[in-house]
């Protein structure tokens, strides 16, 4: 079992909808938790990181966490083109040595 | 967020060689990290640079093959030795101000080892 999972993809969304991205990890003792997007090209820029159980709402952007499950969540409201790249999932494992397990990404494709 | 540079941008070098990549964080950090991507692949973290003393390696990097160096709160540098084909990638710096903080990230290196 690969330490974080995400499903590679790609999502296809169309333009206006909303964008369901998952993300499950194995070690329970988790305490942090990040998205990033990363465009073609481009290094990972930070979206939203979560540390509680519950929704975080920013913008068009809620990440959902649930330690019970080992699972995280972000929705993307009304996607746009713009949205459409890379997103990584990253935990901080209970070793709290500050390193980040990434998962493989879900490619994003928002349609116009 | 800190504001991370990289150099070189992107180099392309002979099978045999070592290349030597810098990261230069704009205000002192308490932790420095280096990854590599693969074409295609997620990030892999290579090791966590310590300020000071030698770098903490994860599995599958060993030090004779990426030495890291950490002189002050601000500056890293990664070394690719004696390069193969297979070390093309993508090589890239992060920072953050502590074990549960955010991770920011340089623009990357871009490598091809021909």
């Amino acid at each position: 079992q690969k330490e974080v999972e995400q499903n590679s993809g790609p999502l296809s969304v169309p333009e206006g909808a909303i964008a369901s991205l998952n993300c499950t990890y194995s070690d329970r003792g988790s305490q942090s938790f990040f998205w990033y997007r990363q465009y073609s090209g481009k290094s990972p820029e930070l979206i939203m990181s979560i540390y509680s159980n519950g929704d975080k709402e920013d913008g068009r952007f809620t990440a959902q966490l649930n330690k019970a499950s080992q699972y995280v969540s972000l929705l993307i409201r009304d996607s746009q083109p713009s949205d459409s790249a890379t997103y990584l999932c990253a935990v901080s494992p209970s070793s709290n040595t500050g390193k980040l397990i990434f998962g493989q990404g879900t490619t994003l494709q928002v349609k116009p | 967020s800190a504001v991370i540079s990289q150099k070189p941008s992107r180099d392309i070098c002979q099978r045999g060689t070592s290349l030597t990549i810098q990261c230069q964080v704009d205000s002192q950090v308490t932790m420095m990290f280096w990854y590599r991507q693969q074409p295609g692949q997620s990030l892999t973290l290579i090791a966590t640079a310590n300020q000071g003393s030698e770098a903490t390696y994860e599995s599958g990097f060993v030090i004779d093959k990426f030495p890291i160096s950490r002189p002050n709160l601000t500056f890293s540098t990664l070394t690719v030795s004696n390069m193969s084909p297979e070390d093309s990638s993508i090589y890239l710096c992060s920072a953050s101000e502590g074990a549960r903080e955010t991770q920011y990230f340089g623009p990357g290196t871009r490598l091809l080892v021909l």
